[in-house]
């Protein structure tokens, strides 16, 4: 049983270029979280997401950053025209039902902005 | 000021020594989460604790949640360089109405170095 696969692992783009972060939850997980540790701080919420529905995006920055989790396929953490605040450890979570049974990360991918 | 304050930052002890991490909030917890990472990679999930009072073991790891679900410890017997990582307390500090539902707020870690 597969753990939350993230892709790529690495991830470099130059200034201006777009980002697409890729997760695949646990197998029977339908709740998708995804999380940013920047360089020196903590791990930050960024947006909670179910099949087809954004449950909450309170810790997205309001511009360049978009999630979403199709009915079919991986979610999707999309950054538009990064820069180079961007780079950071970005983490996706996955759970069964929300926080009953815990939250399984996946080992994140780290995007390099240069 | 942190929402949740973990201590120590970071934390040196020789093999075999017991260690505790302390995770405290101001507000009550709806469930507190522990994780380890090691450095550069993902989250190992340790532990889930719900109830005030809860206290859950595995292998020579033991983390507890006080009665009144604002602080949480985690400690380690016998501590082995294995054990050695960033520890990171995660919580579910609610929200209005309850529960935040997935929304987890997280410590700043600590830094455990194991010497052999």
């Amino acid at each position: 049983n597969a753990g939350v696969m993230q892709n790529p692992r690495h991830l470099v783009r130059r200034r201006g270029q777009e980002a697409r972060l890729r997760c695949s939850p646990m197998k029977g997980h339908s709740h998708v979280y995804w999380y940013r540790q920047l360089p020196e701080e903590g791990l930050k919420f960024m947006v909670y997401l179910q099949k087809e529905n954004i449950i909450d995006e309170s810790g997205m920055p309001k511009e360049r950053f978009s999630a979403e989790f199709p009915k079919e396929g991986p979610s999707i953490l999309r950054i538009q025209q990064v820069v180079r605040g961007d780079s950071a450890a970005y983490f996706c979570a996955s759970s069964p039902l929300s926080g009953l049974y815990g939250y399984t990360f996946g080992s994140g991918t780290r995007l390099t902005v240069v | 000021s942190q929402e949740l304050e973990q201590s120590p930052q970071s934390l040196i002890v020789q093999e075999g020594k017991n260690l505790t991490i302390n995770c405290t909030s101001s507000k009550t917890l709806y469930g507190l989460y522990w994780y380890k990472q090691k450095y550069g990679e993902g989250l190992i999930f340790l532990m889930m604790l719900q109830k005030g009072g809860e206290e859950k073991s595995h292998e020579k790891i033991t983390a507890k949640l006080d009665e009144k679900k604002q602080q949480s410890s985690l400690h380690i017997t016998a501590s082995q360089p294995s054990h050695a990582g960033i520890y990171l307390c995660g919580a579910d500090i609610g929200g209005a109405g309850g529960t935040s539902y997935g929304k987890l707020t997280f410590g700043q870690g600590t830094i455990l170095t194991v010497h052999p």
